[in-house]
Order: structure tokens, then C-alpha cells, then sequence
């Protein structure tokens, strides 16, 4: 099993369409987590961090759920310019450092 | 931009060279990790250096090495390569004590035939 999963996609919307992108995690003791955004053969980019109590930024929210190891992202209003790959990281902190791990990220083409 | 610079940006080299990319991190970022992005999937681990050292490697054979210089660039390197080598190179880096905060470079893609 991934340590984190997301949905394949890819997912095709028509702008102004709400879409939300869910993502799992296997380690309980997982203590951050993000939501980045990688455009076509660019780096990832960080969107958001992820809290506990829910966090908003503009058009975006992400909820964590502890207890289930779910983490989502909701996009509201989508527009041309969030066509991209949005990436589910979870921060890991074992064997004394620290390192994000990556979900397979989840497509996104937003369509006139 | 996130101050954090790599070349080159694209290289083709043949199954079994061996190849050296770069990372130039910001001005007090004495972590870096590094990162291979296979087409269709996400970032995966490679290893960590902190402060010049190793400090922790993912699941890559250590044909894949690194350095950490005092000046915050650092290298990855990679011997005998293989087809499956082909993937997107990313470097990361952070302040001290800001780990969850790293800042990306653009990338080296890479090409073995």
C-alpha cells in the first residue's frame, strides 16, 4: 500500500465548477500536511498547508481528518488557470529527519 | 521565485554514465533534499543532507550519492545509469529548524537512452 493515495483522475470540469480531490494517508503519526500544485514540467508549488480545524485561502479548503487519515481540497469557482496537478503531501518524521512524501498527485483540466 | 536554482535543466546521457546535477539553494538553507519525479507520479525521497552530511536516504540503491557543499549548493549524483532513471530531478530546501517550509528549484529533467 501507497503511504499516500489520491484519487487517479484525471478530472474534467467546465469553469466556474466546484471539484474536490480526497487523499488518504497510512501513518497515523503523520503530524503535517499540504496540498502543492505542479504545473505542466514545472516544481511543485505549495497551495496550502493542511490543519486539523480546516483552513480556507480564497477559492480553496482543506479539511484533515485525523481520526479516518483523510485529507481533501475543494475548489471552488474553478478557473482556466487551476488546470494543473495537485499534489497530496504528508510530512514524515522518522529515523531523526524529516521528509515530505508525495501522492501520485490528481489532474485537474478546466475547461471554457 | 523560490531562490533555489538547478542545472541544467535538461540532459540525455545513455545507460551506463554516470551523471552529476546541481542545487543552488537560498542563503541559509542548511537542509537539502532531494527529490525523483517519474513521469505520472509523484516526488519521491531520495535522500536529505544537513549541514554537509547525510542524514537520511529513501528507498534509491547507492549508485545515487550527494554533497553538500559549505556555500549551500549540493549535487546528486548518479553512476551506471538505467533506462528507469529517466525522471525529473527536484531539489528542496529550508531554513534551519523549518523543515515542513522547503522551497523547490525548477527541476532537471533527465534522459537516459
Amino acid at each position: 500500500r501507497k503511504e499516500v493515495e489520491q484519487d487517479p483522475g484525471p478530472f474534467n470540469v467546465p469553469e466556474g465548477a466546484t471539484v474536490a480531490f480526497n487523499c488518504t494517508y497510512s501513518n497515523s503519526a503523520s503530524q503535517s500536511f499540504f496540498w502543492y500544485r505542479q504545473d505542466c514540467r514545472k516544481e511543485p508549488k505549495l497551495l496550502m498547508s493542511v490543519y486539523s480545524s480546516g483552513n480556507e485561502d480564497g477559492r480553496f479548503t482543506a479539511q484533515l481528518n485525523r481520526a479516518s487519515q483523510y485529507i481533501s481540497l475543494l475548489i471552488r469557482d474553478s478557473k482556466l488557470s487551476d488546470s494543473a496537478t495537485y499534489l497530496c503531501v504528508v510530512n514524515s518524521f522518522s529515523g531523526g529527519y524529516n521528509k515530505l512524501i508525495f501522492g501520485a498527485g490528481t489532474r485537474l483540466a478546466v475547461h471554457p | 521565485e523560490t531562490g533555489v536554482t538547478q542545472s541544467p535543466t535538461h540532459l540525455i546521457k545513455t545507460r551506463g554514465q554516470q551523471v552529476t546535477l546541481r542545487c543552488s539553494s537560498q542563503s541559509g538553507h542548511n537542509t537539502v533534499s532531494w527529490y525523483q519525479q517519474a513521469l505520472g507520479q509523484g516526488p519521491q525521497f531520495i535522500f536529505q543532507y544537513y549541514r554537509e552530511e547525510e542524514n537520511g536516504r529513501g528507498n534509491f540503491p547507492p549508485r545515487f550519492s550527494g554533497l553538500q557543499f559549505p556555500n549551500y549548493s549540493s549535487e546528486l549524483n548518479v553512476n551506471a545509469l538505467e533506462l528507469d532513471d529517466s525522471a525529473l530531478y527536484l531539489c528542496a530546501s529550508s531554513f534551519p529548524g523549518r523543515f515542513v517550509e522547503q522551497f523547490f528549484g525548477p527541476g532537471t529533467r533527465l534522459t537516459v537512452l
